[in-house]
C-alpha cells in the first residue's frame, strides 16, 4: 500500500535561516507529488506539485521541492525563511486510479525570531 | 478567488447527537471532499462527491454519511456522534481530479463531542 512519511513531527527555524522539510513516500511507480501549507486558522493551500520532467520545481511563495526517486523523497525548501512561514506543511502522494491523495501527518514549522 | 466556506468554525455536541457539518463553494467544482484532520495521523478521506447525489467512501466513511442535492453544497453528517469523532473536518472542492487541479480548502470545522 503507498504511504507518505514526514520524519519531523516539529521544526525551529530562526528568521532568514534556510529551511528543507522531509518526505517520504512508498509506491512502485512515480507517484504524482504535492506539498500543502496550512497556516493557523487558514484552509490548506498548494505550494508545489510534481508529475514527471525536471525533478526540481518551483512553487509559490519561494519554496522549491526536489524528487529524488532512488531516495523516494520529495523534500521542501527554501533558502531563507521569514516568520510568516510558520505554519504546518504536508506532504501529499497522489498514486492510485481512484485520484485520492495519501497524506503525510505533518510538519510544524516554528520560526525563531 | 475559489471560496470554499463551512457553516461553523467550533462546534460542541454530546454523545448520541445528529450533527451536520455542512460546507459551500462558489467555483461551480464537480468535487468536493470531507476530510478528518487529527493531530500525528495528517488528513484522512471520509466521503468525496463527483457530482450531484453522486458520492464515494473515502478510507474512514464509518459513522459518518454525506448529502450532496445541489452541487455548491456538500454535507457531512455524523448520525449519532461519539467522543471519538472529536476531531477538525475539512471541506475541500475542486475542478477535475486532485492529481491535475489543486484541492480547495475550507478553514475547517472543530467538532467536539462531549
Amino acid at each position: 500500500a503507498q504511504s507518505v512519511t514526514q520524519p519531523d513531527i516539529h521544526i525551529t527555524v530562526s528568521e532568514g535561516a534556510s529551511l528543507e522539510l522531509r518526505c517520504n513516500y512508498s509506491y512502485g511507480a512515480t507517484p504524482y507529488l504535492f506539498w500543502y501549507v496550512q497556516s493557523p486558522g487558514q484552509g490548506l493551500q498548494l505550494l508545489l506539485k510534481y508529475f514527471s520532467g525536471d525533478t526540481l520545481v518551483q512553487g509559490i511563495k519561494g519554496f522549491e521541492a526536489e524528487f529524488k526517486r532512488s531516495q523516494s523523497s520529495f523534500n521542501l525548501r527554501k533558502p531563507s525563511v521569514h516568520w510568516s512561514d510558520a505554519a504546518e506543511y504536508f506532504c501529499a502522494v497522489g498514486a492510485g486510479s481512484n485520484y485520492q491523495l495519501i497524506w503525510g501527518a505533518g510538519t510544524k514549522l516554528i520560526i525563531k525570531p | 478567488d475559489v471560496k470554499v466556506t463551512q457553516s461553523s468554525r467550533y462546534l460542541v455536541k454530546r454523545t448520541g447527537e445528529k450533527v451536520f457539518l455542512e460546507c459551500v463553494q462558489d467555483m461551480d467544482h464537480e468535487n468536493m471532499f470531507w476530510y478528518r484532520q487529527d493531530p500525528g495521523l495528517g488528513l484522512r478521506l471520509i466521503y468525496f462527491s463527483y457530482d450531484v447525489k453522486m458520492k464515494e467512501k473515502g478510507d474512514i466513511p464509518e459513522g459518518y454519511s454525506v448529502s450532496r442535492e445541489k452541487k455548491e453544497r456538500f454535507s457531512l453528517i455524523l448520525e449519532s456522534a461519539s467522543t471519538n469523532q472529536t476531531s477538525m473536518y475539512l471541506c475541500a472542492s475542486t475542478h477535475g481530479t486532485a492529481y491535475n487541479s489543486p484541492l480547495h480548502f475550507g478553514n475547517g470545522t472543530r467538532l467536539t463531542v462531549t
